[in-house]
């Protein structure tokens, strides 16, 4: 499968505990972009990265949240703590530039339920 | 601030035309991406504005008016299958490639 690889598919974690969620993207693309979608409402930005860069993270909340894309491996989203606020559909995409007419490609999606 | 609108909902038959309506106030443009995302699924690329005029691609097109901060997306011939969510999203100025996006628009396709 050469596209958008995110894991798990689904996430139970408590109230308190830690979510980590991955992505993998596409062969080929070094940029990768988290989106939160809470339901009934649209994709939401979060974080940009590149290998070992994060270029803008103006979406991401200031507290418990925390991004990363290391030279090997995938990227991880990092939810600490996690509150019942925090259950949504995470979404990553990737793109092979930052500019032009490269779309984003989406992966499937973590969704995260907080009990 | 950053605005993307889209009707929440609509209804067409199977076989017609329909046109969904995007109106967008951003800080900068880089472009207008259309998506569709069934239920459960990833958002899949469908067409990409970035001058204005009209992009054809078989039963999708996507017309784009910068100065009036307007963009559709029409699909031709439903299918049963084009029973979707579409989402606008603008990608706005500046060096970042984020995409903003609109709540959608659900499209339910009648026989």
């Amino acid at each position: 499968n050469a596209g958008v690889m995110q894991n798990p598919r689904h996430l139970v974690r408590r109230r308190g505990q830690e979510a980590r969620l991955r992505c993998s993207p596409m062969k080929g693309h070094s940029h990768v972009y988290w989106y939160r979608q809470l339901p009934e409402e649209g994709l939401k930005f979060m974080v940009y990265l590149q290998k070992e860069n994060i270029i803008d993270e103006s979406g991401m909340p200031k507290e418990r949240f925390s991004a990363e894309f290391p030279k090997e491996g995938p990227s991880i989203l990092r939810i600490q703590q996690v509150v019942r606020g925090d259950s949504a559909a995470y979404f990553c995409a990737s793109s092979p530039a930052g500019l032009g007419n490269q779309p984003q490609h989406f992966g499937d999606g973590t969704r995260l339920s907080i009990l | 601030g950053q605005n993307i609108d889209q009707p929440t909902e609509m209804t067409a038959t199977e076989g017609a035309i329909v046109q969904i309506n995007c109106t967008y106030q951003t800080s900068g443009f880089n472009g207008l991406f259309w998506y569709q995302q069934h239920a459960g699924e990833a958002p899949t690329f469908l067409s990409y504005n970035v001058l204005d005029g009209l992009e054809e691609k078989g039963r999708f097109s996507s017309f784009l008016s910068r100065s009036k901060g307007y963009s559709y997306l029409l699909l031709k011939e439903l299918q049963m299958k084009d029973s979707a969510s579409y989402l606008c999203a603008v990608r706005g100025g500046g060096a970042t490639n984020k995409l903003i996006f609109g709540t959608g628009t659900l499209l339910a396709v009648q026989p």
